[in-house]
């Protein structure tokens, strides 16, 4: 049972370039989240997912794009990199509330480990 | 608009020693309030929540906090510091639905021997 995986964990990328950072969850969770981590900010929340095929804009979502295809799987996108970007990239995912496979509500929130991005 | 404030940056205990980290919120409606921790490379771990009921709620690692409405305060507690407590704490509140949570700054601990 791997929990969320984040791909890659680390990347260095030129001004200009896109790029994609994949997560996969295998617990079967409804909800996922891109969060993005800087420091003295803690975490903001870019864009999240209630269900397969469905996205939704956070706090920062500017300059980022997502996708759903698959319930498992939760891609963040940028289109064109700007330094500004550069940031611990986080995905998370969770079930709904009341939802939980015991019926209870837990409202907990599962982490990836991260994926360090740096723009040049 | 909710937001959470965590005052101390940086925090330096001695192993064995007591613990307080502060959590303030700002949220109109009873809110869901959590302590997640993360460990240095890691991701996030929750480490408690508090929903509604009684207001110190207990949590993994041995850590306790308390839920004070009239201070609009939620802080984490610990009576003895161990050198594995060493991280980042962060203090959330929920965020009007489907599990979004709002982060405060973080406080890094440091404990030392």
């Amino acid at each position: 049972n791997a929990g969320v995986t984040q791909t890659p964990k680390f990347r260095v990328l030129k001004t200009g370039q896109s790029m994609t950072l994949l997560c996969a969850q295998d617990m079967n969770h409804e909800y996922m989240y891109w969060y993005r981590q800087d420091p003295g900010m803690g975490l903001r929340l870019i864009h999240y997912s209630v269900g397969e095929g469905t996205t939704a804009k956070g706090e920062v979502p500017d300059g980022y794009n997502v996708s759903r295809l698959k319930k498992q799987n939760f891609l963040l996108g940028l289109e064109s990199a700007a330094p500004s970007q550069t940031s611990v990239y986080f995905c998370a995912s969770s079930y709904p509330q009341g939802a939980g496979t015991s019926g209870l509500y837990t409202g907990e929130l599962f982490f990836g480990e991260g994926s360090r991005l740096t723009v040049l | 608009a909710q937001s959470v404030t965590q005052p101390d940056i940086h925090i330096t205990v001695s192993e064995g020693a007591s613990l307080e980290l502060r959590c303030n919120y700002s949220y109109g409606a009873t809110p869901y309030l959590f302590w997640y921790v993360q460990s240095p490379g890691q991701g996030l771990q929750l480490l408690l929540k508090y929903f509604s009921g009684d207001t110190l709620v207990q949590g993994i690692k041995g850590f306790e906090a308390e839920f004070k409405r009239s201070q609009s305060s939620f802080n984490l507690r610990k009576p003895s510091v161990h050198w594995s407590d060493a991280a980042e704490y962060f203090c959330a509140v929920g965020d009007g639905g489907y599990n979004k949570l709002i982060f405060g700054a973080g406080t890094r601990l440091a404990v030392h021997p």
